[in-house]
C-alpha cells in the first residue's frame, strides 16, 4: 500500500490556466506538508498543516493555496500559472509537528511528486 | 536569514567511506534530517539527530554538533546504490524543515 500518494504524476499545461495536485496519506498523521523542488533540486516548504494551524512560507505566492477535505487529504490548487511554477512539487506527512515528542514523529514521509511543466 | 550548506557534489569509490558536511543556521534548532533521495524519485527518511553525538544506523551514521551547527553522514562500505542526492534539513523554531541544496554522491567501481 502507498504511504502517501499523489496525483498526477505529471502535470503539462499552458500559462495561466488553473490546476490543482492532489495528495492524500493513510498513515494516520495529523500533519501534512508541500514542497517545490526547482531545476537545481533545492527543496522547499511551501506549506505545513494540520487541523489546528496552517504555516506559509512568506515566499510563497498567493496563487499557491492549500485544500484539506479532511485529515488524509491536502490538496494544492495554483491559480494563474506562470512559467517559473515549472518544478517537481512533493506532498509529505508526519505523525505531528514534533512538539514536545520524541523524535521519531518528526519524520516526513514523501508522496511521489509531481513534475509540474507550464508552456 | 536561515542557510543550510553542503557541499554539491562528491564522488568515491565502491566499498570505501565518504563523509558529507553539512552546516546550518537556522532561527532556532528542532532537530537535524538526512534524506535520501535518488534521481526522478521522492526523498526517504535516512536520519534524525537532535542531540550531540553520532548516530549509527548499519551502513550509515550521522553527527551533530549543535554549538558548531554541524553535521555530518557518513557512509560505509559504499555501493553503487548509494548513488544519489543527499539533503541535509534542519528543522526550525516552528518545526519547518529548511533544506539544503543537496549533495549529489556519484559512486564509482
Amino acid at each position: 500500500d502507498t504511504a502517501v500518494s499523489q496525483t498526477p504524476k505529471y502535470l503539462v499545461t499552458q500559462m495561466g490556466n488553473d490546476k490543482s495536485i492532489k495528495c492524500e496519506q493513510n498513515l494516520g498523521h495529523d500533519t501534512m506538508y508541500w514542497y517545490k523542488q526547482d531545476s537545481k533540486k533545492f527543496l522547499k516548504i511551501m506549506f505545513s498543516y494540520n487541523n489546528k494551524e496552517l504555516i506559509i512560507n512568506e515566499t510563497v505566492p498567493n496563487r499557491f493555496s492549500p485544500k484539506s477535505p479532511d485529515k488524509a487529504h491536502l490538496n494544492l490548487h495554483i491559480n494563474s500559472l506562470e512559467l517559473g511554477d515549472s518544478a517537481v512539487y512533493f506532498c509529505a506527512s508526519s505523525q505531528d509537528r514534533g512538539e514536545g515528542s520524541g523524535f521519531s514523529t518528526d519524520t516526513q514521509y514523501f508522496g511521489p511528486g509531481t513534475r509540474l511543466t507550464v508552456l | 536569514g536561515q542557510n543550510i550548506d553542503q557541499p554539491t557534489e562528491m564522488t568515491a569509490t565502491e566499498g570505501a567511506i565518504v563523509q558529507i558536511n553539512c552546516t546550518y543556521q537556522t532561527s532556532g534548532f528542532n532537530g537535524l534530517f538526512w534524506y535520501q533521495q535518488h534521481a526522478g524519485e521522492a526523498p526517504t527518511f535516512l536520519s534524525y539527530n537532535v542531540l550531540d553525538g553520532l548516530e549509527e544506523k548499519g551502513r550509515f551514521s550521522s553527527f551533530l554538533s549543535r554549538s558548531k551547527g554541524y553535521s555530518y553522514l557518513l557512509l560505509k562500505e559504499l555501493q553503487m546504490k548509494d548513488s544519489a542526492s543527499y539533503l541535509c534539513g534542519s528543522l526550525d523554531s516552528n518545526y519547518q524543515l529548511i533544506w539544503g541544496a543537496g549533495t549529489k554522491l556519484i559512486i564509482k567501481p
